[in-house]
């Protein structure tokens, strides 16, 4: 059974902490995405990557960094995190190519992050 | 990739098909249709996608209309664990490009 693997279902750290949150998968993956999904504001995509040390932003990187040193494995990091931060996050992969055999993303359980 | 438009919410009786609509009017001709859903806390679970044709596989059907500018996912016969937001997405298939999630629909199966 194919899985993306969030490192926690819950979260709890303190105003100013550095979090790293891991995923990993195990479907042999190019492409790997982080997202975060508030109320009333859906899902929305913090970074995602197409290779082995490749990261594009997305529609809101402020205060995340992430790193895939390994192609299973993406990190998302909180450099200093805060209050707003709170959230629930979610990693997905999927595959690329030109066809749409097998392209359909996979998502993690999510990591229930919340500040304080 | 297109914007799609949903009803926010749909009710459906337990064991009725439930039929949730979705409209992309500005899909390109290599953009597939794909929905997932995403039942309470936990992460959104691939259901099916197609580029023009219908299908159909184990979980659902789902149904394109010949202009593709929208199309409808059938549940054949809902049960109570099929309570979940359903998201309709256009894209290519495979991009690298991020998965845009709009809002969904909320749909409720009533016993």
């Amino acid at each position: 059974d194919v899985k993306v693997t969030q490192s926690s279902r819950y979260l709890v750290k303190r105003t100013g902490e550095k979090v790293f949150l891991e995923c990993v998968q195990d479907m042999d993956h190019e492409n790997m995405f982080w997202y975060r999904q508030d109320p009333g504001l859906g899902l929305r995509l913090i970074y995602f990557s197409y290779d082995v040390k490749m990261k594009e932003k997305g529609d809101i990187p402020e205060g995340y960094s992430v790193s895939r040193e390994k192609k299973e494995r993406f990190s998302l990091i909180l450099e200093s995190a805060s209050t707003n931060q709170t959230s629930m996050y979610l990693c997905a992969s999927n595959r690329p190519g030109t066809g749409s055999r097998n392209t359909e993303a996979f998502f993690g359980q999510g990591t229930r992050l919340t500040v304080v | 990739d297109a914007k799609t438009t949903q009803p926010t919410s749909m009710d459906c009786a337990e064991g009725r098909a439930a039929n949730l609509p979705c409209n992309h009017s500005t899909i390109s001709g290599n953009e597939y249709v794909y929905w997932y859903r995403q039942i309470h806390s936990q992460g959104p679970q691939y259901i099916i996608h197609g580029l023009k044709n219908n299908e159909t596989n184990e979980m659902a059907s789902l149904i394109i209309t010949e202009d593709r500018k929208s199309s409808t996912l059938i549940l054949p016969h809902a049960t109570l664990r099929d309570t979940a937001v359903y998201y309709c997405i256009v894209r290519e298939p495979g991009s690298a490009r991020q998965l845009t999630f709009g809002s969904g629909t909320q749909l409720t199966v009533l016993p």
